[in-house]
């Protein structure tokens, strides 16, 4: 099936850091990216769609200069969380979908935590 | 807007049980859903999709039922297992003149517990 890998899966850092986060589609071309933000025990918040080679397009009250998304090949796209605040900490998760369309396929997420 | 939600927050089953959670739907035009399970720390994965010209697709173990005039969605899993615990989330689209990269809904998520 459909692989898609997040990296890091854990951050840890200071306040006031920019921290990046890879989404890699690895045996499929991803046309559609989305990152996604989870809190705890709650469902998945859309954040951002994004695709190869044009400007994200986000979603009402996701702030694009703190989260910024780069779609630069149809296999990776980046979100960088730039000067990062302990309200940022979360679960951040891609998905992707390839030419086919639906069913996103998703990263196993990336935990952020701001000290 | 669309909200999709899940009218059991908690589900608790005992092995070999049959489970069956459901979901909501508020948007009619809505034509793709899919159900998906996230086991803690990970990412969602994909269990089964249907779309709004079926009312039933089975796989695996699993069915999801869909009834368009209320709305509604369930996903049963046969002989549940142990394995089988984890957060389930229904998720539903819009497709538009045959593509399908809408953007997800996805409903509040149900905690299925399996007991051994």
């Amino acid at each position: 099936g459909a692989v898609v890998s997040q990296h890091p899966s854990r951050v840890i850092c200071k306040s006031g850091t920019s921290v990046k986060i890879e989404c890699r589609s690895l045996d499929f071309q991803a046309t559609t990216m989305f990152w996604y933000r989870q809190f705890p025990k709650q469902s998945l918040m859309l954040m951002a769609t994004s695709n190869e080679g044009s400007k994200a397009t986000y979603e009402q009250g996701v702030e694009k200069d703190k989260f910024l998304i780069n779609h630069a090949s149809l296999t990776l796209s980046t979100l960088t969380v730039t000067s990062a605040h302990p309200e940022d900490s979360s679960f951040y998760i891609c998905s992707a979908i390839s030419r086919g369309g639906q069913p996103q396929h998703f990263g196993d997420g990336t935990r952020l935590s701001i000290l | 807007g669309e909200s999709v939600g899940l009218h059991l927050p908690t589900l608790s089953v005992q092995e070999g049980d049959n489970s069956i959670i459901n979901c909501a739907y508020s948007n009619s035009a809505s034509d793709y859903f899919i159900w998906y399970k996230q086991e803690s720390g990970k990412g969602p994965q994909f269990i089964i999709d249907i779309r709004s010209n079926m009312d039933k697709r089975q796989g695996q173990r699993v069915t999801v039922l869909l009834n368009k005039t209320v709305k509604h969605l369930s996903l049963q899993i046969a002989a549940t297992q142990p394995g089988d615990s984890a957060v389930y989330f229904c998720a539903a689209t819009m497709t538009a003149g045959g593509t399908s990269y809408g953007k997800l809904t996805f409903g509040q998520g149900t905690i299925l517990t399996v007991h051994p």
